[in-house]
């Protein structure tokens, strides 16, 4: 398995200012996924990470909102910016190790309250 | 386009009792499995994975799952389960993004 890292583990935010999760993998990894669970919620993926190019985002997902950063095989940033309320929810951290779909493993999540 | 049902909202089992969580995916090729289990307050811990071979897919903590591609199903099951397995349960599909189900809550009763 890999051992996946994520600072903060939890944050109280303001609305408006912008916050920066780390996600730090024990090995190299080809892809690197952030999701969003809302309370409540399942999981939504955000976008897709690789090293070297830039985060692919799904639908619904922006970079300026959600900028991604993947300076090596190792780690990770999501930011959120501009924060509101509903921003509140659970960002996790995503590693496919094997690059196959074979091993998907999730950190412990960062759960954020926007006030 | 890749999608998962997970039927059942809420669940609540005695302790002791058999337990199946019903999960039901859209895919266009052959699909990569998962179950995850949530806590609370907890991160997503992989129960178990399906991409090929046996279909009677066993994991971890008891579970295990089988995989019937006539019926697009990958329920999970455990014959007996213990207070500690009251959680949330989410199916999920995908190559390397992951579709997750809305979940499944389980309760545990004495």
């Amino acid at each position: 398995s890999a051992v996946i890292s994520q600072k903060p583990s939890r944050d109280i935010c303001q609305r408006g200012t912008s916050l920066t999760i780390q996600c730090q993998v024990d090995s190299q990894v080809t892809m690197m996924f952030w999701y969003r669970q809302q309370p409540g919620q399942s999981l939504t993926l955000i976008a897709t990470a690789n090293q070297g190019s830039e985060a692919t985002y799904e639908s619904g997902f922006v970079i300026d909102k959600f900028p991604i950063s993947r300076p090596n095989l190792t780690f990770s940033t999501l930011t959120v910016s501009n924060m509101s309320p509903e921003d509140s929810s659970i960002y996790l951290c995503s590693v496919d190790r094997a690059g196959l779909g074979t091993e998907a493993f999730f950190g412990q999540g960062t759960r954020l309250t926007v006030v | 386009a890749q999608s998962v049902t997970q039927p059942d909202i809420h669940i609540t089992v005695s302790e002791g009792a058999s337990l199946e969580l019903r999960c039901n995916y859209s895919y266009g090729a052959t699909p990569y499995l998962f179950w995850y289990v949530q806590s609370p307050g907890q991160g997503l811990q992989l129960l178990l994975k399906y991409f090929s071979g046996d279909t009677l897919v066993q994991g971890i903590k008891g579970f295990e799952a089988e995989f019937k591609r006539s019926q697009s199903s990958f329920n999970l099951r455990k014959p007996s389960v213990h207070w500690s397995d009251a959680a949330e349960y989410f199916c999920a599909v995908g190559a390397d993004k992951l579709s997750f189900g809305a979940g499944t809550t389980v309760t545990v009763r004495a």
